[in-house]
């Protein structure tokens, strides 16, 4: 079972490339979502997406790019990657939204991407 | 004022203690509450779900106060392999969004 897979797990760049992690899911579950994980902040949402062609802007969208063309995969791109933008970046997914007792919002984490910005 | 609020520690207590972690959120429209738990530098797990009529699992106990907007986590008899980060979470209204504290920081020594 393969779950939730990101890769690659560690990526080191320079300033002004551009970066593109990847995000798959076997699930096929209908929502998926980036976080990045900085000491001091927390888990803020970068970006996320209810089903495939729909993506919607989180709580730090700047300087990043989703696409969802295919429901398994969610991949984000720093278009010219920055210094601030070094952190550990998280993929998440879910079935949906809670209904009653039924929690289809539970969000299931992928391992991780180590990314410095040298 | 956050969305979601919890106490960071760093809590450190003794093999076999009892330890407490609170939570309140903002939202009163929030219906779906959890708990999660994080070791160093790896992901976010699903620890259990928190329901109005209070929840158990083993030697963890959730309760949710909806009156008080407030969410706690009571962990019996604590073992090494409970440090971690406990993360308090409170969905967003039906958006499918979820909303994470910064988390709660455990350190259970022998």
């Amino acid at each position: 079972d393969a779950g939730i897979t990101q890769s690659p797990r560690y990526k080191i760049t320079e300033t002004g490339r551009q970066v593109t992690l990847m995000c798959h899911q076997t699930w096929s579950h209908s929502y998926m979502f980036w976080y990045r994980q900085d000491l001091g902040h927390g888990l803020r949402l970068i970006y996320y997406s209810a089903a495939a062609d729909i993506t919607d802007k989180g709580e730090v969208p700047d300087g990043y790019v989703v696409s969802r063309s295919k429901t398994e995969n969610f991949p984000l791109t720093l278009e010219s990657a920055t210094r601030s933008q070094t952190s550990v970046y998280f993929c998440a997914s879910s079935e949906g939204v809670h209904r009653d007792r039924d929690s289809k919002n539970i969000q299931y984490f992928g391992a991780g991407t180590r990314l410095s910005v040298l | 004022r956050k969305e979601v609020e919890q106490d960071p520690g760093p809590f450190n207590v003794p093999e076999g203690a009892t330890v407490a972690f609170n939570c309140t959120y903002s939202n009163s429209a929030s219906q779906s509450f959890f708990w999660y738990r994080q070791d160093c530098r790896k992901e976010p797990k699903l620890l259990m779900s928190v329901y109005s009529s209070g929840n158990e699992d083993g030697r963890f106990t959730a309760q949710l106060n909806r009156a008080s907007q407030y969410i706690s986590l009571l962990i019996r008899d604590s073992k090494l392999s409970d440090s971690a980060t406990y993360l308090c979470v409170v969905d967003s209204s039906n958006t499918g969004k979820l909303i994470f504290g910064q988390g709660t920081t455990l350190q259970v020594k022998p």
